[in-house]
């Protein structure tokens, strides 16, 4: 079975920090990572990631993926109050994806 | 506004009953996804339709079933239902079958009493 695993489940931090967000998989047919933020209602797309080693970037966001270790980082510095949310990390594969379930972060003030 | 429609936003209703749960995707996407979030299982896919045909199945449970219509929405059915089928309820599209680029609609708060 499919499995996502992602790690602290929360954490919280004080503006102005740098957080880190883990996310472990075994899937069968892997094409793609993909992390989504979820604050009160539907998940919204933060970063795909198909490729080891390439970083993408997107603001204070980044995130990394690492094929060989079938693990991803999603990275938030500076954070601000407004990043308070679930963070979730998905897998796809043949027709699905196949979530983790999620890590909390709350900034505080 | 993601461009997919979901109702009824929220639902409440009794032990035993049947609830249909409905999803309008994006314009031009022809596939629909349902999931299932709840507490204590996180984002649980459920089923997939590509151009009215089902394509794919998760853990969905035999009390349920779905259906995409010629005009590309998509139907949730959920039947003799139980206290532990309160979730979310979300539905997504995309343009082609198997789309990495998933849009979310923004759920049905679904509660059994």
């Amino acid at each position: 079975e499919d499995k996502v695993v992602q790690s602290p489940l929360s954490l919280v931090v004080h503006e102005g920090d740098t957080v880190t967000l883990n996310c472990s998989y075994e899937v069968t047919n892997f094409r793609s990572l993909l992390w989504y933020k979820q604050e009160k209602k539907a998940p919204t797309f933060l970063f795909m990631l198909t490729s080891s080693g390439i970083e993408k970037k997107s603001g204070r966001l980044s995130s990394i993926l690492d094929k060989k270790e079938l693990f991803s980082i999603l990275n938030i510095t500076a954070t601000q109050t407004g990043d308070s949310a679930v963070y979730l990390c998905a897998v796809y594969n043949d027709y699905k994806l196949s979530f983790g379930a999620g890590t909390t972060v709350t900034v505080r003030a | 506004d993601s461009g997919v429609t979901q109702t009824p936003k929220h639902l409440i209703t009794a032990t035993g009953q049947r609830v249909t749960l409905r999803c309008s995707p994006r314009s031009g996407d022809l596939s629909v996804y349902w999931y299932q979030q709840s507490l204590d299982q996180g984002l649980q896919f459920l089923i997939q339709y590509y151009n009215g045909e089902e394509r794919a199945k998760g853990n969905i449970l035999e009390r349920f079933s779905a259906q995409q219509f010629p005009d590309l929405h998509s139907e949730l059915n959920l039947s003799s239902l139980e206290l532990g089928d309160s979730a979310l309820y979300f539905c997504a599209s995309s343009v082609i079958q198997g789309g990495h680029g998933y849009t979310f609609g923004s759920g049905t708060r679904l509660t059994v009493v």
